[in-house]
């Protein structure tokens, strides 16, 4: 069974605050980390696929990195919205085959 | 271009009754998968169907849980007799190819809940 696992489980914040969490992942077989995020009532949205170690990638005021060779991955958000409020997901794929293991995710909640 | 639709949206039942859900990923993806959500927790991959062949079901409760793919487009997934702890949201996603890197496209799930 692999283990990954999203640190803080929740997190609450100012609007206008900057903030990450971490997902960590067995650093051996590493093949693709994945980046999602689930707000309330809608369809998990896929964010980043990161492959490389000192791997950063961006998407408007979100950007992740990852560091495979320990094992984990920062995702960050410059100046939160409340509209950046939802659950943020990691999922992991080893290179022993093609299924995603998902972390339990961190929500994190926005206050304007 | 239309994303995966799912339904129904919410679904309450008793234990012991059956309840079956559908998926209809975006056209032309190859692959498809069912997940399953328990609060608190992270989506755990029950069947990944390639086309209308299952690749992976070694996470699918088989006593009780069965998945279908037979054109290979759209899917369903059904439970029964179900149970307390199947109270849960399931996911139904689809991706172009399957490959590990592919994006997987989730439609907006079904919450079951089991009484």
């Amino acid at each position: 069974i692999l283990n990954v696992e999203q640190s803080p489980q929740s997190l609450h914040v100012q609007e206008g605050d900057s903030t990450n969490f971490t997902c960590s992942f067995p650093s051996s077989n590493f093949y693709a980390l994945h980046w999602y995020r689930w707000e309330t009532a809608k369809s998990p949205e896929a964010l980043f696929v990161m492959t490389l170690n000192g791997d950063e990638k961006k998407k408007g005021r979100i950007s992740a990195t990852l560091n495979t060779k320990e094992g984990y991955s920062y995702l960050y958000i410059k100046g939160s919205q409340p509209e950046d409020s939802a659950t943020y997901l990691c999922a992991f794929i080893n290179n022993a085959g093609n299924m995603l293991t998902f972390g339990g995710g961190t929500r994190l909640m926005v206050k304007p | 271009e239309a994303g995966v639709a799912q339904s129904p949206r919410y679904k309450i039942i008793e234990k012991r009754q059956s309840v079956a859900f559908w998926c209809n990923p975006i056209s032309g993806h190859a692959t498809l998968y069912w997940y399953q959500q328990i609060l608190g927790q992270g989506p755990k991959l029950l069947i990944q169907f390639q086309n209308n062949g299952v690749v992976d079901d070694s996470q699918l409760p088989k006593d009780r849980f069965s998945a279908e793919r037979l054109k290979g487009v759209d899917s369903t997934l059904k439970i029964q007799p179900a149970k307390l702890e199947d109270s849960a949201v399931y996911l139904c996603a689809s991706s172009l190819d399957g490959t590990s890197t592919d994006t997987q496209y989730f439609g907006p799930g079904t919450r079951l809940t089991v009484l």
